[in-house]
């Protein structure tokens, strides 16, 4: 079955330390691949995405994701945690539809 | 532009109740999904439309039903509210089936 597997409940950093937030999917075929975050009391907002090219994508706030064909893995990462980035963030792939991770609450401490 | 909005915010029903949600956008966007959220469980999709007219099911579409009259326009509705619809209730649209735009959210509780 296709699916989305984000294995952290939660993942605590302390600021300015860099932060992973991991996922792997099991998806047939080339995965179309999406980080949102979700701010509390607020619907999701896009961060990032890949669907073809170069391995490592760019989004916005700071943050990227590598895309690892060989290990079916999306990890999110950001070189420096800000207390800002404490969020919920949802891991998705497109099959048919979107199918979305349980998600990750990221906690950044002062 | 306003983008992705929903109405109302909260709600309260009891079971038996039926009450509808309203999901409007104006980015000319011809796909429109419902989907609730659960603790620990992500988002899951209810129902989704392709286009004006066009409605199709999801992941867990008992007890819900939907229509899109208009292309930026779609309602969720619950004929006979129970308490397993408690849920926080995101609408979103997209211009493909790839990026998605999200609502703010509708928190229902049934009593």
């Amino acid at each position: 079955a296709q699916s989305v597997a984000q294995p952290e409940d939660q993942v605590n950093v302390a600021e300015g330390n860099p932060l992973t937030v991991k996922c792997t999917y099991s998806v047939s075929g080339n995965p179309y691949l999406f980080w949102y975050v979700q701010y509390p009391n607020r619907g999701l907002q896009f961060l990032l995405k890949y669907i073809t090219g170069d391995n490592l994508v760019k989004g916005s706030y700071g943050f990227e994701a590598e895309f690892n064909k060989s290990q079916t893995s999306f990890h999110l990462k950001k070189p420096s945690a800000l207390v800002s980035d404490s969020a919920l963030y949802f891991c998705a792939v497109v099959y048919n539809k979107l199918i979305f991770g349980a998600g990750t609450r990221l906690a950044v401490h002062p | 532009n306003a983008g992705v909005t929903q109405t109302p915010k909260f709600r309260v029903l009891k079971t038996g109740q039926s009450m509808t949600l309203l999901c409007a956008q104006d980015m000319n966007h011809e796909y429109m999904y419902w989907y609730r959220q659960d603790p620990g469980m992500g988002l899951r999709l209810i129902h989704y439309s392709v286009g004006e007219g066009t409605t199709a099911k999801g992941e867990v579409p008992d007890g819900y039903n939907v229509s899109r009259l208009k292309k930026q326009n779609f309602l969720l509705g619950l004929e006979s509210a129970a308490p397993s619809q408690t849920s926080v209730y995101f609408c979103a649209s997209s211009y493909s089936e790839v990026e998605q735009f999200f609502g703010p959210g509708t928190r229902l509780t049934v009593l």
